[in-house]
């Protein structure tokens, strides 16, 4: 099945310094990944729609310049958190890959604590 | 707008002691209702797929079913490693994009 490898899986960094987060599809060509973000005791909440060659599709109330996402590949799709602040610190997951009836695959996710 | 609710929020079972949980969903046409697994600080791993009322899916001690208005994943005779979030979702506008998620029930099973 689809294999997404995310990393890092936990990161430390300081406020206002950018944070980069990569997401790879493994055994397979993504031509679109998603990335959701998970705070404590929430669902999964979407955050953006990366598309392969062109640009993110970003969901309502997430501010594109400072998740900055790059999918300049079919295996590769990065999320750039800049100019990070402590409501930042959350839980990062990518997904691709599959499909409905296989269940579509998750990475095992970034921890993002800023201090 | 579409949305998904799970209950309870957190489960304490025994060893052994069978239970179910709810998955409650509005949509404007459902192309699928998934089950996920989620272990502390992991992804999601996915369990089921359910398309239309009435279909059930198994996989060792889990049974997940659906109806009209709502899924339930039935655990029987539950074991200390089945102890995770359980997660239900739908698939959000055209089959493959984004999924919605519920919050998630966190079942506790000790032995």
């Amino acid at each position: 099945g689809a294999v997404v490898s995310q990393h890092p899986s936990r990161v430390i960094c300081k406020s206002g310094t950018s944070v980069k987060i990569e997401c790879r599809s493994l055994d397979f060509q993504a031509t679109t990944m998603f990335w959701y973000r998970q705070f404590p005791k929430q669902s999964l909440m979407l955050m953006a729609t990366s598309n392969e060659g062109s640009k993110a599709t970003y969901e309502q109330g997430v501010e594109k310049d400072k998740f900055l996402i790059n999918h300049a590949s079919l295996t590769l799709s990065t999320l750039t958190v800049t100019s990070a602040h402590p409501e930042d610190s959350s839980f990062y997951i990518c997904s691709g890959g599959g499909g409905a009836a296989s269940g579509y695959t998750f990475g095992s996710g970034t921890r993002l604590t800023v201090v | 707008e579409d949305q998904v609710t799970q209950s309870p929020e957190a489960l304490r079972l025994q060893e052994g002691e069978s239970s179910s949980l709810n998955c409650s969903y509005t949509v404007s046409g459902l192309r699928g209702l998934f089950w996920y697994r989620q272990d502390p600080g992991k992804g999601p791993e996915f369990l089921f797929t359910l398309y239309s009322a009435g279909e059930e899916k198994e996989k060792e001690r889990l049974k997940a079913t659906l109806t009209k208005k709502e899924s339930f994943l039935h655990i029987t005779a539950p074991k200390p490693e089945d102890s995770a979030t359980y997660l239900c979702a739908v698939e959000r506008g055209q089959a493959g994009t984004a999924l919605i998620f519920g919050k998630g029930t966190t079942l506790s099973v000790s032995s």
